[in-house]
């Protein structure tokens, strides 16, 4: 089955900790990109990734970091420095230049307490 | 910094109605395209509008992007309790920047 999938879909983590959002797509997408969704508002943008070993910071980067050391994988990890990091993580992939269609995963709820 | 804007934010109608929602950008647009996420879900691409003054129709969807490639719309004709959940028009900024805008909530009254 092609797509894209995040793992996991409910995440608790304490206070002061770092945690790390998987995203994994097998449909040979080239451009990947990370959302942060909270309760009633829009997708806003935390890092995109055009191509492998490669990333851009998006609207809202403090407090987060990316790697794009394969093609499949973008994961996200939400570090201590992000002031509130409870939210809803929405990974997704488009096939990049020329085609920018996205595709999402079902989203990761990630509550800090 | 690079935007659109949506609006409305909230739209209540009877199931029956038509619906729209307004995206609108105050520089052109390369392309724009819309999404819909229900309740609890995650978005799913609708479409993708390029050409100015583009109409597309998906059943009772209609999309439209303006002469000037500034704005766009979605219009639901005699909307249906199925139609229940978020829209939200996207764009991508050189090349592969996609950003979305704050998206308007329907609901459906039976």
């Amino acid at each position: 089955d092609g797509g894209i999938t995040q793992s996991p879909k409910y995440l608790f983590r304490k206070e002061g900790q770092n945690v790390t959002l998987s995203c994994e797509q097998n449909l040979n997408h080239d451009a990947m990109y990370w959302y942060r969704q909270d309760p009633g508002q829009g997708l806003r943008l935390i890092y995109y990734s055009q191509i492998v070993n490669d990333f851009q910071k998006g609207d809202i980067a403090e407090g987060y970091s990316v790697s794009r050391e394969k093609k499949e994988s973008f994961p996200l990890t939400v570090t201590s420095a992000q002031k509130n990091p409870t939210a809803f993580y929405l990974c997704a992939s488009s096939p990049g230049q020329g085609s920018t269609e996205a595709f999402f995963g079902q989203g990761t709820r990630l509550t800090v307490v | 910094g690079q935007q659109v804007m949506q609006i409305p934010q909230y739209q209540h109608v009877q199931e029956g109605e038509d619906f729209t929602t307004y995206c609108n950008s105050s520089t052109t647009l390369s392309n724009i395209q819309w999404y819909k996420q229900r309740p609890g879900g995650h978005p799913v691409f609708l479409i993708q509008l390029v050409k100015s003054g583009e109409v597309k129709k998906q059943k009772r969807l209609t999309f439209q992007f303006g002469e000037a490639k500034k704005n766009s719309s979605l219009h639901i004709t005699a909307t249906q309790t199925t139609d229940v959940g978020t829209y939200f028009c996207a764009t991508t900024w050189g090349g592969s920047r996609l950003t979305f805008g704050e998206g308007t909530q329907l609901t459906v009254n039976p």
